[in-house]
C-alpha cells in the first residue's frame, strides 16, 4: 500500500499569486498520478492526469509535474475561480486519494 | 454529454439497508468500469468499489467489504450500490464516477452530482 501525503494541508494566497501543492508518495511509483479540483458542494473535477496531461477544459495555468516520490501541481496566476479543495490520486494504488490540500483566499 | 445521475438516498437507521443507483448517459455503458467513490463530511474521498464493464471484475475498500455489493444494469445503462449493516461512519455523499478512458481503471473523469447517505438513530 502507497500512502500519499499531500501539503500543505492548507495554502493561503491572493488572487495573481502562484500556488504550488505537493503530493508525496511513501515510495516510489510510475507517473500514473491524477490531480483533482473540488468547490464546496460539488463532485471533483479531472485537471491532470499521467503526472502532466491536462485533462479536456482544464486551463493552462495549471501545470502537473514530478516523478518518483514528488509530484507538484502548480496553478501560475490564481483565479478566483481556482480556491478550492485540491487532491492527488494514485492510479491502481488503494487507498488511491491523498488528503487534499485547501486553497484559501489571504 | 455524459451525465451521471445518482439518486436512492436518505436517511437510515443504524443496521439498515440502502440502495443507490447511478443513471448514466452519453456514452456506451458497457465499454467503462464504473465506481462508487464517498466523501464524509468535511472529509476527504474514499473509493469504495469499482466494476468493469461487463461486471465480471468487481473490487471493494475493506471499509465496505462485506457490507456493499455493487452491480450494474448495462440494458438500463444503470448502476447500484446496495448497502447492508449500515454505520455511523457510513454517513457521506456518495459519488458514481466513470473512468477516463474505456476498459480500464484509471482516473475519474466524470462524477455524479452526489446523494447524501445519512446514517442515523
Amino acid at each position: 500500500e502507497i500512502v500519499l501525503t499531500q501539503s500543505p494541508a492548507t495554502l493561503s494566497l491572493s488572487p495573481g499569486e502562484r500556488a504550488t501543492l505537493s503530493c508525496r508518495a511513501s515510495q516510489r511509483v510510475s507517473g500514473y498520478l491524477a490531480w483533482y479540483q473540488q468547490k464546496p458542494g460539488q463532485a471533483p473535477r479531472l485537471l491532470i492526469h499521467e503526472a502532466s496531461n491536462r485533462a479536456t477544459g482544464t486551463p493552462a495555468r495549471f501545470r502537473g509535474s514530478g516523478s518518483g516520490t514528488d509530484f507538484t501541481l502548480t496553478i501560475s496566476s490564481l483565479e478566483p475561480e481556482d480556491f478550492a479543495v485540491y487532491y492527488c490520486q494514485l492510479r491502481g494504488n488503494w487507498p488511491p486519494f491523498g488528503g487534499g490540500t485547501k486553497v484559501e483566499i489571504k | 454529454q455524459v451525465q451521471l445521475v445518482e439518486s436512492g438516498g436518505g436517511l437510515v437507521r443504524p443496521g439498515g439497508s440502502l440502495r443507490l443507483s447511478c443513471r448514466a448517459s452519453g456514452f456506451i455503458f458497457d465499454d467503462y468500469y464504473m465506481s462508487w467513490i464517498r466523501q464524509a463530511p468535511g472529509k476527504g474521498l474514499e473509493w469504495l468499489s469499482y466494476i468493469s464493464g461487463n461486471g465480471a471484475t468487481i473490487y471493494y475498500a475493506d471499509s465496505v467489504k462485506g457490507r456493499f455489493t455493487i452491480s450494474r444494469d448495462n440494458v438500463r445503462n444503470s448502476l447500484f450500490l446496495q448497502m447492508n449493516s449500515l454505520r455511523a461512519e457510513d454517513t457521506a455523499v456518495y459519488y458514481c464516477a466513470r473512468d477516463l478512458w474505456p476498459s480500464t481503471v484509471t482516473y475519474f473523469e466524470h462524477w455524479g452530482q452526489g446523494t447524501l447517505v445519512a446514517v442515523s438513530s
